[in-house]
């Protein structure tokens, strides 16, 4: 079976620039979340997504921070502008079915450097 | 508002040594938690997951146990090796309404040869 996919693994951008990070579940998830990770902290929910509807998005900077999942699969977290404190690794993770209490399933992250 | 620690932040020790990795949390109104793992620069890794009507789950040399009543879960290896060093994440959920964990800030394990 294959895990979350991420993309891209690694991306170096100058503050006040725009990035977006793309992820792909486990197929059949039907839950979708994105996480940050500051170095040495543990990963802080962004947004989680229950198909292709919000479920909780209480902790993103809406002021620059978005995310979509349109068709209920894949999903994409854009950041505009950046700002230093954004460096983070952004990590994607997807749980089986609508039920909130299943298991959750990391991917590898995307490392974001902003200078 | 819920918080997770885990002590120690590090913690280096010996092949073959059994070992105990801490994590609290300060509201016992949980609905499970869950043992990650992470290695450098990659995702986390779910090792255990502990539904609150449980004590313990085990899994080859780990065992995790959970006391809801005192806020805290333990993580049990034993006979480490060094292809246990990693950094070791906590992380509970609030209720089965919710998906969100909170996560503790993690204990990054060194197991020397």
């Amino acid at each position: 079976e294959a895990g979350v996919a991420q993309s891209p693994r690694y991306k170096i951008i100058e503050k006040r620039q725009s990035v977006a990070f793309w992820c792909n579940p486990i197929s059949g998830h039907a839950t979708l979340y994105w996480y940050q990770q500051i170095l040495g902290q543990g990963p802080k929910l962004l947004i989680q997504f229950q198909n292709n509807g919000v479920v909780d998005d209480s902790q993103l900077p809406k002021d620059r921070f978005s995310a979509e999942r349109l068709k209920g699969v894949d999903s994409t977290l854009k950041i505009q502008p950046a700002k230093l404190e954004d460096s983070a690794v952004y990590l994607c993770a997807s749980s089986f079915g609508t039920s909130m209490s299943g298991e959750l399933f990391f991917g590898e992250g995307s490392r974001l450097t902003v200078l | 508002k819920q918080e997770v620690t885990q002590i120690p932040a590090a913690l280096s020790v010996p092949e073959g040594e059994n070992l105990v990795l801490n994590c609290s949390f300060t509201d016992s109104a949980i609905y499970n938690l869950q043992w990650f793992r992470q290695d450098p620069g990659k995702g986390l890794t779910s090792l255990l997951l502990i539904q609150s009507s449980q004590r313990e789950q085990t899994s080859g040399r780990l065992n995790a146990s959970l006391d809801k009543s005192s806020g805290r879960s333990t993580l049990y290896i034993a006979a480490s090796q060094p292809g246990d060093s990693a950094t070791y994440l906590c992380a509970v959920r609030r209720s089965s309404n919710t998906g969100k964990l909170i996560f503790g800030q993690g204990t990054t394990l060194q197991v020397k040869p």
